[in-house]
């Protein structure tokens, strides 16, 4: 199952509302996680079951999808979330990530 | 505190071997099934490998199939990596991760061994 990330990196502002897309070669329920990444950091599991809350991460994060087309939302982007963020699906055990999304301060 | 620590990394030649580890203390090992996860230098992730709880089933991307094997010891806290045939594309940071107990998420990670294959 091939996962397809949009955009490939995207330029935002403090404050700004930011969306990131995923999208699965086949359809995958949802069994979709989402992870951020700062540099020089293991990733961190922010969303799982395509929009559950993992403990600890902010309520700023959301996310939304099922099948094929899932997202990642950022209501308010804080500076602590430039990062890179990585969807993830657990349908095959062949699990595989997409591509990534690097979030860059505009 | 879940706490994951990746040993064994280091620079090895084409060809050579190489074996990772992974000390798992302060949760209940047995009980989860365990990953590996690598990232290239300045690229995104790459799924390895996994294992169940009590090594029954296990799985391998096609990248690595037939020259990687994973494994663990529950009476020891302990997942393993043993690569052999490396390759300079086996290049990588190597993350052992936990997964959630139930559908696989990785609710866990190491905080990376560098593998460096090179002549």
């Amino acid at each position: 199952i091939q996962l397809t990330q949009s955009p490939s990196s995207l330029s935002a502002s403090v404050g700004d509302r930011v969306t990131i897309s995923c999208r699965a070669s086949q359809g995958i329920s949802t069994s979709l996680a989402w992870y951020q990444q700062k540099p020089g950091e293991a990733p961190k599991l922010l969303i799982f079951a395509a929009s559950k809350l993992q403990t600890g991460v902010p309520s700023r994060f959301s996310g939304s999808g099922s099948g094929t087309d899932f997202t990642l939302t950022i209501s308010s982007l804080q500076p602590e979330d430039f990062a890179t963020y990585y969807c993830q699906q657990v349908k095959s055990y062949l699990y595989t990530f997409g591509q990534g999304t690097k979030v860059e301060i505009k | 505190e879940v706490q994951l620590v990746e040993s064994g990394g280091g620079l090895v030649k084409p060809g050579g071997s190489l074996r990772l580890s992974c000390a798992a203390p302060g949760f209940s090992f047995s009980g989860y099934s365990m990953n590996w996860v690598r990232q290239a230098p300045g690229k995104g992730l790459e799924w390895v490998s996994s294992i169940s709880s009590s090594s029954s089933y296990i799985y391998y991307a096609d990248s690595v199939e037939g020259r990687f094997t994973i494994s663990r010891d529950n009476a020891k806290n302990s997942l393993f990596l043993q690569m052999d045939s490396l390759s300079v594309e086996d290049t990588a940071v190597y993350y052992c991760t936990k997964d959630d107990g139930l559908k696989g998420y990785f609710q866990q990670w190491g905080q990376g061994t560098l593998v460096t294959v090179s002549s």
